[in-house]
């Protein structure tokens, strides 16, 4: 079967560092996509692994890691309108399919 | 910055009417997606479409549905006998590529069935 998993909610102070997990089990490989879904809104691109490591992006960066099934964003200097759903998603076999997490509802306090 | 754009943003039907959601695609890009949201669930992949033909689908993806691309721009997505679960926010996605692309998202449509 094919699963994604990311914890439901995490609570984090402004400025701070969060972390957020993902841990997948899926047929096949092409990716790793990180997404921003702020209730009511579309999801937005946030990064993307396809190789082991760590990608930065500004404030944003994810890692990978292929052999163990896991990922995970990094957000730093947290701002309040970091409050969000994160969404883990993980492009199968193919290369067409993109399989959602449920998604991690950050809230940032001031 | 282009964007994919959808209409309607909300559509409001009958059980068993048909409907049909629309997109515009970002003009450049070749691959081309719709998914679903049940509210307060996650995002489901639909199908994906790629030259003119569906390049892959889910098993939610049954012949109650079908997808086009009419014309150069457009990219819709036909709900045939609408049931009450259908009612959902669904999105349609563009991508230039397929390796290392991201998908660009729309507003979304959301649909709901009284």
């Amino acid at each position: 079967g094919q699963n994604i998993d990311q914890p439901t909610e995490m609570t984090a102070t402004e400025g701070a560092i969060v972390q957020i997990n993902c841990t997948y089990q899926t047929s096949g490989f092409n990716g790793l996509f990180w997404y921003q879904q702020h209730a009511g809104e579309a999801p937005t691109f946030l990064s993307y692994n396809v190789l082991d490591g760590l990608e930065e992006k500004g404030r944003f960066s994810s890692f990978l890691s292929r052999s163990k099934g896991y990922s995970y964003l990094l957000l730093k200097e947290l701002q309040m309108k970091d409050s969000a759903s994160y969404l883990c998603a993980v492009r199968g076999d193919g290369g067409f399919k993109t399989i959602f997490g449920a998604g991690t509802r950050l809230f940032v306090k001031a | 910055e282009p964007e994919v754009t959808q209409t309607p943003s909300h559509q409001v039907t009958q059980m068993g009417q048909e409907v049909i959601l629309r997109c515009v695609p970002i003009s450049n890009h070749l691959y081309f997606y719709w998914y679903r949201q049940i509210l307060g669930q996650k995002v489901e992949f639909l199908v994906s479409f790629y030259n003119n033909e569906i390049s892959e689908k889910s098993e939610i993806f049954d012949d109650q549905f079908s997808v086009e691309r009419p014309d150069g721009s457009n990219f819709t997505l036909k709900i045939r006998s609408t049931k009450l679960e259908d009612s959902a926010m669904y999105f349609c996605a563009s991508s230039r590529g397929i390796s290392n692309q991201p998908q660009h998202f729309g507003d979304g449509t959301r649909l709901s069935i009284l």
